[in-house]
Order: C-alpha cells, then sequence, then structure tokens
C-alpha cells in the first residue's frame, strides 16, 4: 500500500500566519489526493479534492498543490477556526484510499 | 439535504461480530460511491472499504477476510458486517459519500460516527 507521511505532526501559529502542511507519498499518486480539516468531536470534513480543487463552500484561505510524491497544503491567513487537525487522503481508486497520519494546528 | 446517520456500535467481545449501518437521506446510495473509515481513540482517520457503483468492493489488508461493506438500495443503507472482531478495531466508525468527478475523488459527506468497542 502507499504510505502517505504528513510533516509536520504539529504546529504552532498565531492568527494571520500563513500555515503549509506537507504530504509526501511513498511512490506517485499523480493527483489523486485529498484534504480534510477535523475539528474534536466532529467528522471529517474535505477541504481540497483532485490536490487542488477547493471544495464547494470552503473559503479561499485554504489552496492545495502538487503532484506525484509531494503535496502540500496552504492556509494563507490562519483564523480562529482554522485550529484543527488536518489529514490528507490518497484517492487513487484502485489502491487502498490511505490517509496520512495528521496535522495538528494549535494556537501559538 | 444531505444526512448520513449511523448505528448499530456496542461493547462486543474479542471475537465477537458486529454489524453497523447508515441510513441516508438526501441522495440515492446506489448511484454513489460509499465508504466506511474508523478512528481509534486519540488516533489518526483509518480507512476501512468501499464499495463503488458498480458493486465493486475494496477493503483494507488490516479488515480483509474478517469485514464485510454491503448496501440495501431499498432502505437507501450501507452496512458494515464486522466478524472476528479483535481490541484494535476499537474505534468510532463513520460512514462517507465519495465525491468523485472529472476522474477526482473525495469523501464529501460524513455521518456524525457510533463507537464500537472490543473488550473482555
Amino acid at each position: 500500500d502507499i504510505q502517505l507521511t504528513q510533516s509536520p505532526s504539529f504546529l504552532s501559529a498565531s492568527v494571520g500566519d500563513r500555515v503549509t502542511i506537507t504530504c509526501r507519498a511513498s511512490e506517485g499518486i499523480s493527483n489523486y489526493l485529498a484534504w480534510y480539516q477535523q475539528k474534536p468531536g466532529k467528522a471529517p470534513k474535505l477541504l481540497i479534492y483532485g490536490a487542488s480543487t477547493l471544495q464547494s463552500g470552503v473559503p479561499s484561505r485554504f489552496s492545495g498543490s502538487g503532484s506525484g510524491t509531494e503535496f502540500t497544503l496552504t492556509i494563507s491567513s490562519l483564523q480562529p477556526e482554522d485550529f484543527a487537525t488536518y489529514y490528507c487522503q490518497q484517492v487513487d481508486v484502485y489502491r487502498a484510499l490511505t490517509f496520512g497520519g495528521g496535522t495538528k494546528v494549535e494556537i501559538k | 439535504e444531505v444526512q448520513l446517520v449511523e448505528s448499530g456500535g456496542d461493547l462486543v467481545q474479542p471475537g465477537g461480530s458486529l454489524r453497523l449501518s447508515c441510513v441516508v437521506s438526501g441522495f440515492t446510495i446506489n448511484t454513489n460511491y460509499m465508504s466506511w473509515v474508523r478512528q481509534a481513540p486519540g488516533k489518526g482517520l483509518d480507512w476501512v472499504s468501499v464499495i463503488f457503483i458498480g458493486g465493486s468492493i475494496y477493503y483494507a489488508d488490516s479488515v480483509k477476510g474478517r469485514f464485510s461493506i454491503s448496501r440495501d438500495s431499498s432502505k437507501n443503507t450501507l452496512y458494515l458486517q464486522m466478524n472476528s472482531l479483535r481490541a484494535e478495531d476499537t474505534a468510532v466508525y463513520y460512514c462517507a459519500r465519495v465525491l468523485f468527478t472529472s476522474g477526482r475523488l473525495g469523501f464529501d459527506h460524513w455521518g456524525q460516527g457510533t463507537l464500537v468497542a472490543v473488550s473482555s
């Protein structure tokens, strides 16, 4: 199975900061990557699919990029409601739909 | 409005069985890909299984041979039959709809989750 490694696993940031989270795949997955946000006690929320397509209703401060084995999720200006855990997921349907280990974003 | 409501979670002994249900409203499950995802307490997301529109099914290696995904279109309900349960299967189990558009995929609607605890 493809392994997804997120970095960092934890980051501390302030409101207004630009935040970048990286997801590396153990082998090439083209643009078959999605990003999710999860808050405590809640189900995950889809942010980005196809590596860079913003899901309907998601604020434009979120963006995704990358292809192949390296991907990034960027929050251009961190807002109070963005403090959460973020996960990447490889979504090539002919392989296991594995998730990365997660990145917890906390308030500095 | 789209809603997914899971049920069936319980405390079960190792080696036991459980069937989870996910009742869906707002869309038809047999014209969508559907999936199960779990999350152990304090841990990350763990993909379990997916069922395609045409009926093809895939499982994570950790549950292959023990879990079975199915759907009942007359009830618009997704199921997960879990047999030979182990302590490491303890988790909140979510059902999710799989958005599949122009070859791009993501899990766009999720239920609230149901807790399965495996312990003696």
